[in-house]
């Protein structure tokens, strides 16, 4: 079974600064998920990538294979960026997807 | 909307009811996907169809837990004989054959309030 683990768990900034989350997962993956969820409940597929590098406006998601770690990056983070932030993981003996825990993010003006 | 869509958005029920919850995948999508997140934490896997055939259903919480996508399209997931334990948010997702089903869509969730 895929183990994923993210950090932090709860991250407070200030707005404009560069944001980091990490994530990493314990066995080989097909493909690897960011994912943005409000509260309520609904979750909006970010990123979803297999190597190298992904970026959409002020996002920016990498993964390295062979250390099994993402970083997901937000530049000019902005109070509307406030939002649980999941990683998951598809492949790795798993039909559905492998979820981390998520990272809190609070951007305050 | 051609999104995935949960009814209802929220149910609330005493301790020892059936509820049922359903859900509409997006009309291309033969993968149908259900996940149950509770309060702090990520979402976990519970079951799957392809068309209508359930190809996992072993990470269902318990034998009170079962789902049916019946035509291959909408699908039902149902508790019964709820316990409090069971209050949750209930997610649906869908995926079709591209990007190897890797790429899911999520619907609006379904949250339980079991008394």
């Amino acid at each position: 079974k895929n183990e994923v683990e993210q950090s932090p768990q709860n991250l407070t900034a200030q707005e404009g600064e560069f944001i980091t989350i990490n994530c990493s997962y314990s066995v080989g993956i097909s493909a690897l998920h960011w994912l943005q969820q409000h509260p309520g409940g609904g979750i909006v597929s970010l990123f979803m990538l297999s190597s190298g590098k992904k970026k959409h406006g002020r996002l920016i998601a990498t993964i390295n294979i062979q250390e099994k770690h993402s970083s997901l990056h937000i530049t000019a983070s902005h109070p509307r960026d406030s939002a649980v932030y999941i990683c998951a993981v598809t492949g790795g003996g798993a039909d559905g997807l492998t979820f981390g825990k998520g990272t809190h993010l609070i951007i305050q003006p | 909307d051609t999104g995935v869509s949960q009814n209802p958005r929220h149910k609330i029920t005493k301790r020892g009811q059936n509820v049922t919850f359903r859900c509409d995948p997006i009309s291309e999508h033969n993968r149908l996907y259900w996940y149950r997140q509770t309060l702090g934490q990520g979402p976990e896997f519970l079951t799957y169809f392809q068309n209508e055939a359930q190809l996992e259903k072993s990470r269902l919480l318990s034998d009170r837990f079962s789902a049916e996508r019946p035509k291959g399209s909408f699908s039902t997931l149902e508790i019964q004989r709820t316990e409090q334990g069971d209050s949750a948010m209930y997610l649906c997702a869908s995926s079709s054959r591209g990007n190897s089903y890797n790429e899911q869509f999520f619907g609006p969730g379904t949250r339980l309030t079991v008394l």
